[in-house]
């Protein structure tokens, strides 16, 4: 069974600090593995995804991922964070990439960008 | 192009009613799957709907019931409904063998059982 762990509930951060939410997943079968923003009293929004190729994930709203295979991470990346970044962030991993089948998410990470 | 759409957006239920919620799936996607999001946790995979039938489904019970209509829209309906009920109710419509596409959430639907 798959299973994702975000290692942070909580990320305060500074604006136009750099921020690293940290994502470890385990699996014994390949994955493809997802990062989504909710804003507060909306849904999921995706920012970024890996299915193959290039471990370096580049997303929307300046956001960037890198796949770790031997790690089991997905950590994600901004260099410089906005207040509007302030969000709650969720990893996701699936075992289909033919968008079939459960995403099964993380428990979230709470970021709150101050002035 | 039209995103996932649901209603209603809030409802309040007494424990041991029944619940439907509605979802109109994004056009041009086939595939329909609904999560229960409890407040501070991630979604949880309740099941997905392909051509109209269950296309797997997560560790919910019975009570726990959908349907997907010919225009690819679908429907969640809980029975007996309990406390522990009470979450953010999310759909999510993508297409079958469009490898890469993702999925599409919608903004949820609040259910509070009292």
């Amino acid at each position: 069974a798959q299973s994702v762990t975000q290692l942070d509930s909580q990320v305060p951060v500074f604006e136009e600090a750099p921020v690293e939410l940290r994502c470890n997943y385990s699996s014994s079968v390949s994955v493809y593995l997802f990062w989504y923003v909710q804003y507060p009293n909306q849904g999921l929004q995706l920012l970024l995804k890996y299915l193959s190729g290039s471990t370096l994930v580049k997303g929307i709203n300046g956001f960037e991922a890198e796949f770790n295979k031997s790690q089991t991470s997905f950590h994600l990346r901004k260099p410089s964070v906005h207040i509007s970044d302030t969000a709650e962030y969720f990893c996701a991993v699936s075992v289909s990439p033919g968008n079939t089948g459960k995403l099964i998410f993380g428990q979230g990470t709470t970021l709150q960008v101050k002035p | 192009e039209t995103g996932v759409t649901q209603s209603p957006t809030h409802l309040i239920k007494t424990r041991g009613q029944q619940v439907t919620l509605r979802c109109s799936s994004q056009s041009g996607h086939n595939t329909v799957s609904w999560y229960q999001q409890a407040l501070g946790q991630g979604p949880q995979f309740i099941f997905q709907y392909y051509r109209e039938e269950e296309n797997g489904r997560g560790n919910f019970p019975p009570r726990f019931s959908g349907l997907q209509f010919p225009n690819y829209s679908s429907e969640l309906n809980v029975n007996a409904l309990e406390l522990d009920d009470s979450a953010l109710y999310l759909c999510a419509s993508s297409s079958a063998g469009a490898v890469g596409y993702g999925y599409t959430f919608g903004s949820g639907t609040r259910l509070t059982v009292v």
